[in-house]
């Protein structure tokens, strides 16, 4: 059973370009959130997808913007990228219909540098 | 606003000792509490789930502990060894409905052989 899965791993990118980070979540699970962790710090909420559309949002701006297909897999994507967008970016998967406990499940993570 | 804090920020042991690494919150209204390892440049590992009604869980050598109204949490790890130093997590749901998790910024653990 194949557990939470993004890409890319690794990805560096230079100030203004736009960048997309995919996520596939854990089998049978169909709410991926996406959470950002700064260097030395927790992650922090970014946003959070369930069937297909954006449910709730963390302190974000408009440059964060992502997208849930109908097979539950998720795409982050950030325009107009700045330096402080350097950090990991980890995929979480959660929900389904069978025994829900509410326990979110992350992946490896997408290291994005912004040079 | 909820707040999570994790204390100590480090911790450095000798192999075999039992510790004990904590987490506060500052609203006790969450839905379930999780601990998480974290190795260097990694994703997260979740180790415990206590849901709000629960008082404490168990998986092998990790015990965590949960009281909801004084908004504190404990991980205690018996008979520590070099492969649990790591970066342990710890975050709370709040109960929203959303499964939104709010961390804390990690205790470091060293375990020396």
């Amino acid at each position: 059973d194949a557990g939470v899965t993004q890409s890319p791993t690794h990805l560096i990118k230079t100030r203004g370009q736009q960048v997309t980070l995919r996520c596939s979540p854990k089998s049978g699970h169909d709410t991926v959130s996406w959470y950002q962790q700064a260097l030395g710090q927790g992650p922090q909420f970014i946003f959070q997808y369930y069937e297909e559309e954006e449910r709730q949002r963390g302190n974000f701006p408009d440059r964060f913007s992502g997208h849930q297909f109908p097979n539950y897999s998720s795409e982050l994507n950030v325009n107009a990228l700045l330096l402080g967008d350097s950090a990991l970016y980890l995929c979480a998967s959660s929900g389904g219909s069978l025994s829900n406990t509410g326990e979110l499940f992350f992946g490896e993570g997408s290291r994005l540098t912004v040079l | 606003k909820q707040e999570v804090t994790q204390i100590p920020a480090a911790l450095s042991v000798p192999e075999g000792e039992n510790l004990v690494l904590n987490c506060s919150f500052t609203d006790s209204a969450i839905y379930n509490l999780q601990w998480f390892r974290q190795d260097p440049g990694k994703g997260l590992t979740s180790l415990l789930l206590i849901q709000s009604s629960q008082r404490e869980q168990t998986s092998g050598r990790l015990n965590a502990s949960l009281d909801k109204s004084s908004g504190r949490s404990t991980l205690y790890i018996a008979a520590s060894q070099p492969g649990d130093s790591a970066t342990y997590l710890c975050a709370v749901n709040m109960n929203t409905g959303f499964q939104k998790l709010v961390f804390g910024t990690g205790t470091r653990l060293l375990v020396s052989p």
